[in-house]
């Protein structure tokens, strides 16, 4: 079967860095997503990996090695408003996005 | 903003109700996806649509029934439905159905009673 796993829960404190991880087994890989949901909204676009390495966008990173079906999201310079749940969804062969359960972030003062 | 509006934001009925969910997009895609969202679960995707036409049906009950009547609008009818179909329903867009960014509206959150 197909299956995503990350971190049900995860806490840091602001100004300080986070790592999340996500390990992935997929028939097929077209792809790694990690979307941002905050509590009763969207979940919006955050970054998308697929080949092998670090993309950096501002205060977020995306990591990527497909020989290990392994992803990570590094948020540095954590803020307040960066408590959220972090979805990680890989495409596989076939185009669909099998989503991870998600992991909830609380940043404390 | 993310350009994919959904209708209601909040939804309760009862078993025996019929109700409609209804979602546009303003991003000019041609896909359009009805995922449910339970609560520390993955989302689980429902339909799919791809220039108006149904491509993916993942096993959904019939008390669910789609429609699409064109590229911007998507529609989900409810009836019959039962206590465990409570969730957040998201509706999401996409240029096509390859590797294209979905982007997502903020969802109806459904009670059924």
């Amino acid at each position: 079967g197909q299956n995503i796993d990350q971190p049900t829960e995860m806490t840091a404190t602001e100004g300080a860095i986070v790592q999340i991880n996500c390990t992935y087994q997929t028939s097929g890989f077209n792809g790694l997503f990690w979307y941002q949901q905050h509590a009763g909204e969207a979940p919006t676009f955050l970054s998308y990996n697929v080949l092998d390495g670090l993309e950096e966008k501002g205060r977020f990173s995306s990591f990527l090695s497909r020989s290990k079906g392994y992803s990570y999201l590094l948020l540095k310079e954590l803020q307040m408003k960066d408590s959220a749940s972090y979805l990680c969804a890989v495409m596989d062969s076939n185009y669909q996005l099998i989503w991870g359960a998600g992991t909830k972030l609380i940043i404390k003062p | 903003e993310t350009g994919v509006t959904q209708t209601p934001r909040h939804l309760v009925m009862g078993m025996t109700n019929k109700k409609s969910l209804k979602c546009e997009q303003h991003l000019g895609h041609n896909a359009m996806y009805w995922y449910k969202q339970s609560a520390k679960k993955p989302l689980e995707l429902m339909f799919v649509y791809n220039f108006k036409e149904q491509t993916e049906n993942n096993s959904v009950p019939s008390r669910f029934s789609p429609e699409c009547p064109n590229s911007s609008h998507l529609f989900l009818h409810l009836h019959t439905l039962q206590p465990e179909d409570s969730a957040l329903y998201l509706c999401a867009s996409s240029q096509d159905t390859s590797t294209d960014t979905q982007y997502f509206g903020p969802g109806t959150r459904l009670t059924v009673l």
